[in-house]
């Protein structure tokens, strides 16, 4: 296992077009996290799974963005009609439940909506 | 070298010097907090973890320093190196949230030849 891997490295596409990205985390890692990040920022949370059960979900999370986890292994993040404000970097990550060291990221995916 | 929280959000040193990249975090109810370093192209990386509990933890080179009082983390590198040149945040948890992070904005660290 090589870390959390995040698929694609690199998204641009149209506005008003949806897109998924997936997340592949560290296989034993239970827990699984969505962060947006924005140029100069640091990470802003979106959600976070525990298994298959999507246990927290920040308000940045609109009703355009669905996060799937669906056997409790990898991960999707779907966004719905695409807006320019959605460009950004998506990073996952991936822990264990009471795990010190806090979480491991992936190298994220690059959203660039035209 | 040293910065003041987050106003400034570039610091420079010259290699073989320390480093201290300061942080004010906002939440008193955060009681874990964590250093990520973010090379360009990549997520960030874990550096080094305290809990409230403490006040000083070190690792291999670095040393993080909490004063719960004034809600002020710094994170201190020594003997600076060209392959410490990245971005440094500094994150606050609570065990209450199932570890979600609030994240610092992050200073550019360089280090100069």
């Amino acid at each position: 296992d090589t870390g959390v891997s995040q698929d694609p490295r690199h998204k641009i596409t149209k506005r008003g077009q949806n897109v998924t990205f997936r997340c592949d985390p560290i296989s034993e890692h239970n827990r699984l996290y969505w962060y947006r990040q924005t140029l100069g920022q640091g990470p802003e949370f979106l959600t976070y799974f525990q298994n298959e059960a999507q246990l927290e979900k920040s308000r940045l999370l609109s009703d355009r963005f669905s996060a799937e986890r669906p056997k409790g292994s990898f991960s999707t993040l779907e966004i719905q009609r695409t807006e320019q404000g959605d460009s950004a970097m998506y990073l996952c990550a991936s822990s264990l439940v009471r795990a010190r060291g806090g979480y491991t990221f992936g190298s994220g995916t690059r959203l660039t909506v035209v | 070298g040293e910065n003041v929280g987050l106003h400034l959000p570039t610091l420079s040193v010259q290699e073989g010097d320390n480093s201290i990249i300061n942080c004010a975090y906002s939440n008193s109810a955060s009681d874990y907090f964590i250093w990520y370093k973010q090379e360009s192209g990549k997520g960030p990386q874990f550096i080094i973890d305290i809990r409230s509990n403490m006040d000083k933890r070190q690792g291999q080179r670095v040393t993080v320093l909490l004063n719960k009082t004034v809600k002020h983390l710094s994170l201190q590198i020594a003997a600076t190196q060209p392959g410490d040149s990245a971005v440094y945040f500094c994150a606050e948890g609570s065990s209450g949230s199932a570890r979600q992070l609030t994240f610092g904005s992050g200073t550019q660290l360089t280090v100069l030849p």
